[in-house]
């Protein structure tokens, strides 16, 4: 089966860093996701994309945050200064709507450490 | 609000043990869709349950979404080791890919 492919795996930065998520979505996708899990805790939305542009962004997904298409195949996410409470699991994910339903295919994820 | 509330947090059973997960909304909803993280995984999609009433089968998996569309439920019968993992019910929000995960049952199986 296809599958949504992230780099790094894990990614330890200083506070205040940028850091960029890499992810590369399934490629007959058009919908794509970012989404992320504070250890232990429930899934959280951050932000959907479509035709180059934010459909929806959570409470959480403030200015420090962004994502771009930057070719055809990778999409990323990046934290512009990192903050301790940015520490989490990022799983990117991407949809394909003419399936019939919203079936999210999520990525192994990013485990980002802010120190 | 949007969040579906699901019980319980935890669940230990012994390798042959039914288990059951309930997932219950405030307000009705269009669509419940489950999905299963195994530990140190991701979110996999397992289904999506649409009808009211709706009642569907994976394997030893049955899935049901209640009559007045505000609760669901995931039975596995004998359970396996290979079953551990949290399961998640999922609701939609008002735009598509927009999820608002429950906090999920996480399943132990003693072999």
């Amino acid at each position: 089966e296809p599958e949504v492919t992230q780099t790094p795996s894990h990614q330890v930065t200083q506070m205040g860093q940028e850091v960029i998520l890499r992810c590369v979505p399934i490629s007959n996708h058009l919908y794509f996701y970012w989404y992320r899990q504070i250890l232990g805790q429930k899934v959280e939305f951050l932000v959907s994309f479509y035709n180059n542009e934010i459909s929806e962004k959570s409470e959480i997904f403030d200015d420090q945050f962004s994502v771009e298409r930057p070719d055809g195949s990778n999409f990323t996410l990046k934290i512009r200064s990192t903050k301790l409470e940015d520490s989490a699991m990022y799983f990117c994910a991407s949809s394909d709507p003419g399936q019939g339903y919203e079936k999210l295919f999520f990525g192994s994820g990013t485990q980002l450490s802010v120190l | 609000g949007q969040q579906v509330m699901q019980i319980p947090q935890y669940q230990h059973v012994q390798e042959g043990e039914d288990f059951t997960t309930y997932c219950n909304s405030s307000t009705t909803l269009s669509n419940i869709q489950w999905y299963k993280q195994r530990p140190g995984g991701h979110p996999v999609f397992l289904i999506q349950l649409v009808k009211s009433g709706e009642v569907k089968k994976q394997k030893r998996l049955t899935f049901q979404f209640g009559e007045a569309k505000k609760n669901s439920s995931l039975h596995i019968t004998a359970t396996q080791t290979t079953d551990v993992g949290t399961y998640f019910c999922v609701r939609r929000g008002s735009t598509l890919g927009r999820l608002y995960f429950g906090r999920g049952t996480q399943l132990t199986v003693w072999p």
